[in-house]
């Protein structure tokens, strides 16, 4: 699976938009991208994925650049409850048989 | 409907002790997996069961881990003996076979401490 690179940290208003940035510029043609986010003691949890067109559901919405070498997450309107490390993955193929392998993702700070 | 659901949460063994960590995977879901996180890390792949079949086992280290999924349904991981090292978050994850977005749904991950 292509490697991904994330910002170390990143920190949000309450309220405001979160933009989460995601380079993944080896990303191969049958690659979907994925997010998944943990919050502190608690296991990682799905959020979005895509291919190459950007999609959108009821936690956040994934904007794919047209040469598919970078993504960015968007939390429309992030609250405390949205601070947690993010994680963009890219794996081959959409079953349960691909792997997921994790980097060291983002930590988004919500502050009030 | 139930998540995953792991036990126990916690645990602090002395290093060259056995250890042992259950996992319950969402009902109908078929794969299993078994993570392992360190701190500050994402998580690992260590183990991932298809049914009872364990097909993908090379991240395990086997001298010392082993894992099982009698029936299909429910897993356990075990070290034996643990070492300081293995100080670390063990998660498990399940998903549904054929699923659109294939996603892993993962349990809450048992904290092992190997003084």
């Amino acid at each position: 699976d292509a490697k991904t690179t994330q910002p170390p940290s990143m920190d949000c208003a309450e309220g405001r938009a979160a933009n989460l940035p995601c380079n993944h510029s080896t990303i191969s043609g049958n690659e979907y991208v994925y997010w998944y986010r943990q919050i502190h003691s608690q296991g990682p949890q799905y959020i979005i994925h895509g291919l190459k067109n950007n999609e959108t559901n009821e936690m956040a919405s994934l904007i794919i650049t047209e040469d598919r070498k970078s993504s960015t997450l968007i939390l429309p309107h992030a609250t405390l409850r949205d601070t947690a490390v993010y994680y963009c993955i890219v794996r081959v193929g959409h079953s349960g048989y691909s792997t997921l392998t994790f980097g060291k993702g983002t930590m988004l700070l919500v502050s009030p | 409907e139930a998540g995953v659901v792991q036990s126990p949460r916690y645990k602090i063994i002395e290093k060259k002790q056995p250890v042992a960590f259950w996992c319950n995977p969402i009902s109908g879901h078929n794969t299993l997996y078994w993570y392992l996180q360190n701190l500050g890390q994402g998580p690992e792949l260590l183990i991932r069961y298809e049914n009872e079949e364990a097909v993908d086992d090379s991240q395990l280290p086997k001298d010392r881990f082993s894992a099982e999924r009698l029936k299909g349904v429910d897993s356990t991981l075990k070290i034996q003996p643990a070492e300081l090292g293995d100080s670390a978050v063990y998660l498990c994850a399940s998903s549904l076979d054929g699923a659109v977005g294939g996603e892993q749904y993962f349990g809450p991950g048992t904290r092992l401490t190997v003084t």
